[in-house]
Order: structure tokens, then sequence, then C-alpha cells
């Protein structure tokens, strides 16, 4: 059974930094890409930020410059590196393991931005 | 940016009846297309990708249809646990998501 489990959500002031991890199981991790799908408080769902099987990364203009994906395959293991956060950010964060996009998500974890 | 407009907004039907979903693109995603399920406080649930094909486990009565810019999911007879949001998404040029449609129990 597929399975990914995110954490490290928490509140932070605008302008930290913050770091979610996700931990996969029930399939070849390093096999798949992967993504970081978000969604604000009673909003629609907005696309992150996706890693290639080698690491090859790719990100929303909203994050560009201020988030980094990466993975650890020994780990099994998916990454986001959040800096330079601001109340926008704000959401829940998804991992979701991508075969022709999205396919399976883990429960997410929320992220709140305030001071 | 590919825009993907969903309509209706909210869609209030009874269980057993037919429900009707669209989507449209603002350019030719091709078949590049899928649809989830998201009921409140769960992560969403992917059902049909590539505008047709039903993902593992999801029940013959979801079906996809259409391509370049015009889709719909159609729920045959609905089913109680069936009320929820409805997003659409394309990967044609990276991914963007539709709006959401709020299938309600009328």
């Amino acid at each position: 059974e597929v399975q990914l489990v995110e954490s490290g959500g928490a509140l932070v002031q605008p302008g930290g930094s913050l770091r979610l991890s996700c931990v996969a199981s029930g399939f070849t991790f390093s096999s798949y890409r992967m993504n970081w799908v978000r969604q604000a408080p009673g909003k629609g769902l907005e696309w992150v930020s996706h890693i290639s099987s080698s690491s090859t990364t790719y990100y929303a203009d909203s994050v560009k410059g201020r988030f980094t994906i990466s993975r650890d395959n020994a780990k099994k293991s998916l990454y986001l590196q959040m800096n330079s956060l601001r109340a926008e950010d704000t959401a829940v964060y998804y991992c979701a393991r991508d075969y022709n996009g999205p396919d399976y998500w883990g429960q997410g974890t929320l992220v709140t931005v305030s001071s | 940016e590919i825009v993907l407009t969903q309509s209706p907004a909210t869609l209030s039907l009874s269980p057993g009846e037919r429900a009707t979903l669209s989507c449209r693109a603002s350019q030719s995603v091709s078949s590049y297309l899928a649809w989830y399920q998201q009921k409140p406080g769960q992560a969403p649930r992917l059902l049909i990708y590539d505008a047709s094909n039903r993902a593992t486990g999801i029940p013959a009565r979801f079906s996809g249809g259409g391509s370049g810019t015009d889709f719909t999911l159609t729920i045959t007879s609905l089913e109680p646990e069936d009320f929820a949001v409805y997003y659409c998404l394309q990967r044609t040029n990276w991914y963007t998501f539709g709006q959401g449609t709020n299938l309600e129990i009328k």
C-alpha cells in the first residue's frame, strides 16, 4: 500500500523558515518523481514544486527563489525547505507521488505564517 | 499559464441522480487532464487520469471524457459518499488546477 506521511508544519513568523518532510512507503521511491501541492484554508489546490527521480527541480512562480525541493532516496524522503515565508504561504502542504500527474497524496501538514 | 475553468461552481443533486461536471482549458491540453475528489479534512483522491482512464479502485460510475479544451466528469447514479469537491488538473504545461466544483446534496 502506497503511503506518504508529511511532517514539519508549524506556526512561523513572516520572513521565517521551515522545512517540511515526507516519508514514503509501499513503492520504489527512487523511481518516482514527486510533488508538493498546497491548499490555503478554504481555497483550492495549487501546485508548488516537482522533483524528478534524478533530482531535477521545478517550481511555481509564486515560490521560485524562496522554496527548495530535495529528496533522499536512501531515506525514502522528500523535503521542502521554505524561506522568506509570507502570510500567503499559509496552507496545508501535501506531498504527492507523480505518475502522469499526482496520483497518491499524503494527509498534509499545516503551515501557518503569522505574527 | 493554462487556466482551467470549472462549472458549475456548485451542483445540488439528490442520491441516485446523474452528475455532469465541466472543465474548460484556456488552450489545448490534449488529453492530459485529470479529475480529483476531495472530502472535508482529507487529501485529494485521483479519480480519472488522461481524460478518460479510471484510477485504481475507482468505481465504474465515474467516467471522464473530452479532449483539447473541453472535458467532463460524469457520475451516474450518485451515492451518498460522492458528495464532495471535485477538481480538474492539467499536466501539459506543468500543473494547474481548476477552482473546483462543490457537489452537494439537494
